[in-house]
């Protein structure tokens, strides 16, 4: 599979623990987005970066929320001390022109 | 702000009928504007932009710019096309490369 691959699918926490999901962008592709869904709503930006520099954040991302792209190709997501609020899908997807292609997703639960 | 906006949550059709999913947008620049599909248990996927002009899989969508409409269009509506719709809006100046979405719309093709 050559497209947006997320790991893990699913991630079940605890409250309070820290969480990190991975995302392998197409590999040409120098844009890369994250964005987290909750259910009956569509995907809400959290970050986007140019190759390794991160350009944009959104207020939505607190600052319990961090995100790396270190050497322009993979990048990190990870939230510390987990709430409850916290459930949801994260979406990644990346970009070499106008189209984004997504990623399956992290599900994630905070328990 | 920019919005996208889905009025409908859920449409129900039945098989053949003509379907129109509607998405309204408010920005005063020149937006780019798309529509992804989700299929059950699939990632969501590009489905056509206003920039190409082409039908995919029978849907058309047209950019109306005077009523700032981007609706979604078939006249003949197929059990496979049942999905979530979601809208989604991208736009020139400092945040050309961020997508925002609508809430989605979940069509149903009745048999």
């Amino acid at each position: 599979d050559t497209g947006v691959s997320q790991n893990p699918r699913h991630k079940i926490t605890k409250r309070g623990q820290n969480v990190t999901f991975r995302c392998d962008p197409i590999s040409e592709h120098n844009r890369l987005y994250w964005y987290r869904q909750t259910l009956g709503q569509g995907p809400e930006f959290l970050t986007y970066f140019q190759n390794e520099a991160q350009l944009e954040k959104s207020r939505l991302l607190s600052d319990r929320f961090s995100a790396e792209r270190p050497k322009g190709s993979f990048s990190t997501l990870e939230i510390q001390r987990t709430e409850q609020g916290d459930s949801a899908m994260y979406l990644c997807a990346s970009s070499s022109s106008s189209e984004a292609f997504f990623g399956q997703g992290t599900r994630l639960t905070v328990v | 702000a920019q919005r996208v906006t889905q009025p409908e949550k859920l449409l129900s059709v039945f098989k053949g009928a003509p379907v129109e999913l509607k998405c309204n947008y408010s920005y005063s620049g020149s937006p780019e504007l798309f529509w992804y599909v989700q299929y059950s248990r699939q990632r969501l996927q590009l489905l056509l932009r206003h920039i190409s002009r082409e039908s995919i899989k029978g849907f058309t969508a047209d950019l109306n710019k005077g009523e700032t409409s981007f609706h979604l269009k078939k006249p003949f509506a197929q059990e496979e096309d049942s999905a979530m719709y979601y809208c989604a809006l991208r736009w020139g100046g400092d945040n050309f490369n961020k997508f925002y979405f609508g809430s989605g719309t979940k069509l149903n093709v009745k048999p």
